[in-house]
């Protein structure tokens, strides 16, 4: 399995509060994603990057902001939650954008209340 | 844009039946196409995926074959397990290289 790691795997915090959630991962590969799941929608791509401090918006960016400042680390900031945004977050990684499939971590399952 | 659409679950199933989950997408140009399972508690996992018309995909017992003429990419099993009861996914990679995905189908398969 490709050498993903979400944190935290579960959050509960409140409206207002702003979240961070760190993607990690141990494959040096260029490319990392950042979706929300929900039911009825599949899949959903919030932002991704294609390099270090290279990022770029996806369907649902509103709300949300990125940083990558080092290879390995992505993080997915809510500067400010809400209820909206409760839903299961997967960060995904890739070698290259064409010809190669994503890998996907285990999933932050993020409530606000 | 761009598009997949599956069909809605869950599928119920009794071990060793035949599993069609049907998938079709509406893209501009020829995209690559990717069938995803995501078991309780985990992220996805690529199943199979085929690139260009008439190609079959197939892992672990599931095929797909992608059809250009109806626009499908339909995930097949000849006898389920009930460990493949997961969600599948299909999804499809557009001109900008990203994935667009489906809905998901959840797929029940009882002893």
């Amino acid at each position: 399995d490709a050498g993903i790691t979400q944190s935290p795997r579960h959050k509960v915090t409140e409206t207002g509060t702003p979240v961070t959630l760190r993607c990690h991962q141990t494959e040096n590969h260029r490319y990392m994603y950042w979706y929300r799941q929900d039911p009825g929608h599949g899949l959903r791509l919030i932002h991704y990057s294609y390099g270090v401090k290279d990022t770029d918006k996806g369907e649902v960016s509103d709300g949300y902001s990125v940083s990558r400042s080092k290879t390995e680390d992505f993080l997915l900031t809510l500067e400010s939650a809400t209820s909206s945004q409760t839903s299961v977050y997967f960060c995904a990684i890739s070698e290259s954008l064409s010809n190669q499939p994503q890998h996907f971590g285990d999933g932050t399952r993020l409530s606000i209340l | 844009g761009d598009s997949v659409t599956q069909m809605e679950g869950p599928v119920t199933l009794s071990e060793e039946a035949f599993l069609t989950i049907n998938c079709t997408y509406t893209a501009t140009g020829y995209p690559s196409l990717f069938w995803y399972v995501q078991y309780p508690g985990e992220g996805l996992q690529l199943l199979l995926k085929a690139t260009k018309a008439d190609d079959k995909g197939s892992n672990k017992g599931f095929e797909a074959t992608y059809r250009k003429e109806t626009t499908s990419f339909h995930l097949e099993k000849g006898s389920v397990q009930v460990s493949d009861s997961a969600v599948y996914f299909c999804a499809l990679r557009d001109n900008t290289d990203k994935l667009i995905f489906g809905t998901g189908t959840r797929l029940q398969v009882f002893p």
